[in-house]
């Protein structure tokens, strides 16, 4: 079945620091792809999506890129604040039958001043 | 604002006690749903409505009820019958169907303990 994998955290870094927060998927279709973020003792939020393949999504720093020759949508960000410390949430949509977001199990970030 | 709400934050409950989490949503949309989130793990769908009156189960519904009277209002009962109850209880809304395109709105959650 559809599937997506991340890499496990936790991931920690200094501000300003190069993030790469790697995800792959396994789907049988022509999937959209999303990335969440869930900031602490919060719910989940849309950070950025991509719905076909070399489209790259893009929201406050943050960028992905869907390669469907290499089934991944890695998050990358240039420079890190201490604010983007969160949980972040790799997941894959395909449209028919059971309508249905898979998640990946989540990374967490860390960023220290 | 619009949003979802989420009640209560925080729940603690004996075992062998049903406890309800409320969910209320005023983004006008029709479909709602309920995740849990245990730690290293991602998200679990346990429930889902695409209309009023009208509900499917999730990946792990087992343990779990819930009911969709109304549009704005989906509470999901945590029965006595599931097993490892404790977890972080996540809700959300999204358009329906075709209009559905995997953005999916959550609430702030509702963290439920079992003593």
């Amino acid at each position: 079945g559809d599937s997506v994998t991340q890499m496990e955290g936790p991931v920690t870094l200094s501000e300003e620091a190069f993030l790469t927060i790697n995800c792959t998927y396994t789907a049988t279709g022509y999937p959209s792809l999303f990335w969440y973020v869930q900031y602490p003792g919060e719910g989940l939020q849309l950070l950025l999506k991509a719905t076909k393949a070399d489209d790259k999504g893009s929201n406050k720093g943050f960028e992905a890129t869907y390669r469907k020759e290499t089934t991944s949508f890695h998050l990358e960000k240039g420079s890190v604040q201490v604010s983007d410390s969160a949980v972040y949430f790799c997941a894959l949509f395909t449209s028919g039958g059971y309508n249905k977001l898979i998640f990946g199990a989540g990374t967490r970030l860390a960023v220290h001043p | 604002d619009g949003g979802i709400t989420q009640s209560p934050k925080y729940l603690f409950r004996k075992e062998g006690q049903n406890v309800t989490l409320s969910c209320e949503q005023n983004l006008n949309h029709d479909a709602m749903y309920w995740y849990r989130q245990d730690p290293g793990q991602g998200l679990r769908l346990i429930y889902y409505s695409q209309i009023v009156n009208d509900f499917q189960k999730g990946d792990i519904a087992e343990g779990y009820s819930v009911s969709r009277e109304k549009k704005e209002s989906f509470p999901l009962t945590v029965t006595s019958a599931q097993k490892n109850p404790t977890a972080f209880y996540l809700c959300a809304s999204s358009l329906p169907g075709g209009r559905y395109t995997g953005e999916l709105f959550f609430g702030e959650g509702s963290r439920l303990t079992v003593l």
